[in-house]
């Protein structure tokens, strides 16, 4: 079984849509959990930090279910600008080691 | 957000020949910077971790004679591909750590 695991994708979606992404990660002594977003031929940039009570950042909310080691981003009302990879990343090592999954590809139409 | 620069942005160079990498923290004193590797349509995997005045850490696989890594000062760790050839052909990523991880524009290595 893979360190994290998301669905690829793609998801095509029209603007103004809600879509949700999610992740599994297999080591359950994991501690910290975040989503990162990927442009095209871009690094990754930090978009936000999943906490256990679940967070939102504006449009963009985030839970966490330690339980079932799964991880979710919800996204409301699409902008054409969010059109990315989004990455479902674990911080398991002791020397601020992350992981990565191979993310999950949004394309959002006019 | 702190900065993290990368120098060059692209490398287009022959099989056989060594290439240097740069790594810059601008704004902030990076201890310990990480070296990621990216082919397309893959997700980010972690070569080593490099630690200012001591080795550099390897992951499993990834051949520490091939891949030498310097992290000379606080700011600065370089990644040097040595004889590339073109399965050596990559995105290549560092970051450095201030709050969280700031990573580098990454650098495109095509070997031809």
């Amino acid at each position: 079984r893979k360190e994290v695991e998301q669905d690829p994708g793609p998801f095509n979606v029209p603007e103004g849509a809600t879509v949700a992404f999610n992740c599994t990660y297999s080591n359950s002594a994991s501690q910290s959990f975040f989503w990162y977003r990927q442009d095209c031929r871009k690094e990754p940039k930090l978009l936000m930090s999943v906490y256990s009570s679940g967070n939102e950042d504006g449009r963009f909310t985030a839970q966490l279910n330690r339980a079932s080691q799964y991880i979710s981003l919800l996204i409301r009302d699409s902008k054409l600008s969010d059109s990315a990879t989004y990455l479902c990343v674990v911080y398991g090592g002791s020397q601020g080691n992350l992981i990565f999954g191979k993310g999950t590809k949004l394309s959002v139409k006019p | 957000g702190a900065v993290v620069s990368q120098h060059p942005s692209w490398v287009i160079c022959k099989s056989g020949t060594s290439v240097k990498i740069e790594c810059r923290s601008l704004d902030f004193q990076a201890t310990t910077m990480f070296w990621y590797r990216q082919f397309p349509k893959q997700s980010l995997m972690l070569m080593a971790t490099s630690n200012e005045g001591s080795k550099a850490t390897y992951e499993q696989g990834v051949e520490k004679d091939k891949f030498l890594i310097n992290h000379a000062s606080l700011t600065l760790s370089t990644l040097t591909v040595t004889s590339a050839h073109p399965e050596d052909s990559s995105f290549y990523i560092c970051s450095g750590i201030r709050e969280t991880q700031y990573f580098g524009p990454g650098t495109r290595l095509l070997v031809l």
